[in-house]
């Protein structure tokens, strides 16, 4: 079954507005986890590491007051999109390492889709 | 820095056929860990096979498999006996040498498409 739960999985906000985006580790606890982006048709890009108890580290390119993330607990990191454009509308998934062994892969959330009008 | 390349955009291949997706990766580090995922078009990761630049041997996991030639900087992926549900974007992925937060990145994708 899913070891990483995101929500929502689709949303649809106007512009201006902000949309939070949550993503949990279900039965595992994880210090660290990680936002991606993805265009259509296009790749993941790494937006964000969080981290439980600390301030998230960016990526070269992504606005840090745009894209608010805060890890408040080690099975709980949210990513808010503030004052959303159209240009924000992307798949966003968050994933997470079951284990902290170099060979554990991520596991990620379902994705949610955001569409700002 | 580290690189991962996928050269092929899209494939199509024939039902119970094997396929091969290709994966170059450039890096200076010694100690690595590949991936790869499928991704659906329903959009969720789904993580398939690992490598790691230690293991001497391919990774094998049922139908999948890694060619993996480390001076050659490749770590193919081998699926065989394709099935229409293969149909899906597939994703090469390195993560950076070990620590507490060490992030994977990927290459551009690959769609493969499964004719019956």
């Amino acid at each position: 079954g899913a070891v990483v739960s995101q929500h929502p999985s689709r949303v649809i906000c106007k512009s201006g507005t902000s949309v939070k985006i949550e993503c949990r580790s279900l039965d595992f606890q994880a210090t660290t986890m990680f936002w991606y982006r993805q265009f259509p048709k296009q790749s993941l890009m790494l937006m964000a590491t969080s981290n439980e108890g600390s301030k998230a580290t960016y990526e070269q390119g992504v606005e840090k007051d745009k894209f608010l993330i805060n890890h408040a607990s080690l099975t709980l990191s949210t990513l808010t999109v503030t004052s959303a454009h159209p240009e924000d509308s992307s798949f966003y998934i968050c994933s997470a390492r079951q284990t902290s062994s170099y060979n554990s892969p991520l596991h990620f959330g379902n994705g949610t889709r955001l569409t700002v009008t | 820095a580290q690189k991962i390349t996928q050269t092929q955009p899209g494939m199509f291949v024939q039902e119970k056929e094997a396929v091969t997706l290709d994966c170059t990766y450039d890096t200076s580090d010694q100690s690595y860990g590949l991936f790869w995922y499928k991704q659906p078009s329903s959009g969720e990761m789904i993580f398939l096979i690992y490598q790691g630049s230690y293991d001497e041997q391919n990774a094998t996991e049922g139908r999948y498999s890694l060619n993996f030639q480390k001076a050659r900087k490749s770590a193919n992926l081998v699926i065989s006996a394709s099935q229409l549900g293969d149909s899906a974007m597939y994703f090469c992925a390195m993560r950076e040498p070990e620590s507490s937060a060490s992030k994977i990145i990927f290459g551009s994708g690959t769609r493969l498409s499964i004719r019956p």
